[in-house]
């Protein structure tokens, strides 16, 4: 069982360039989501979405996109990448399980805009 | 969007009991507070959810008061693999805006 893959692992960007960092699930989750984390401010919400075919801004959206086609994937997409965007990119899927939800993290996509 | 804050960094040892404890004044009725672990280089990784009262499993146990402006992670007997960063989070899952803040940095030395 793969969970939640991410592609690619790290990537080094010239500034201006598009971009689009994959993540794909296989436990099919409805809940998806995209956080970015800096060092000393945790993680911020990006954008999410909570079933195929909706999406939804999070608390930093500005220079991104998604989109959710289908329940697997839910790519994020950098039009024109900018050093601020130098970041540690984490999706997520959740389920609710017995009661209670829970989130799946994949291992993350380190990004480099220079 | 109800806040929380928990304090920046903690240190213990072995096999002592680690409390955490997370404000979140302006939780609203249909918020779940939940506490992810993270370790360096990895996604967070689920410990424990909790609406009220207290929430146990094999790893943490979760103290809410009735009033629910806070929260406390209670980790027993840490070893040195606890050594993490805890987050507490406040808000409703499948509906999107979770706050994970900034959350405690946790020391075990032997």
């Amino acid at each position: 069982i793969a969970g939640i893959t991410q592609a690619p692992t790290s990537q080094i960007l010239a500034a201006g360039r598009r971009m689009t960092l994959r993540c794909t699930q296989d436990m099919r989750h409805n809940a998806m989501y995209w956080y970015r984390q800096d060092l000393g401010l945790g993680l911020r919400l990006i954008h999410y979405s909570n079933t195929a075919g909706t999406t939804g801004k999070g608390e930093v959206p500005d220079g991104y996109s998604v989109s959710r086609a289908n329940t697997d994937d839910f790519p994020l997409t950098l039009a024109s990448a900018v050093p601020s965007q130098t970041s540690v990119y984490f999706c997520a899927s959740s389920v609710r399980i017995e009661g209670y939800n829970e989130q799946f993290f994949g291992p993350g996509t380190r990004l480099t805009v220079l | 969007l109800a806040k929380t804050t928990q304090p920046i960094s903690m240190d213990s040892y072995e096999g002592q009991e680690v409390n955490i404890t997370c404000s979140h004044n302006n939780i609203a009725t249909n918020d779940y507070i939940t506490w992810y672990q993270q370790f360096p280089s990895q996604g967070p990784r689920f410990i424990i959810q909790g609406y009220k009262t207290k929430v146990t499993n094999e790893v943490a146990s979760l103290f809410i008061p009735a009033d629910r402006k806070s929260s406390t992670l209670s980790l027993p007997r840490v070893s040195l693999s606890d050594t993490a960063v805890y987050y507490c989070l406040v808000g409703v899952h499948q509906g999107g805006k979770l706050i994970f803040g900034q959350g405690t940095e946790l020391s075990v030395k032997p």
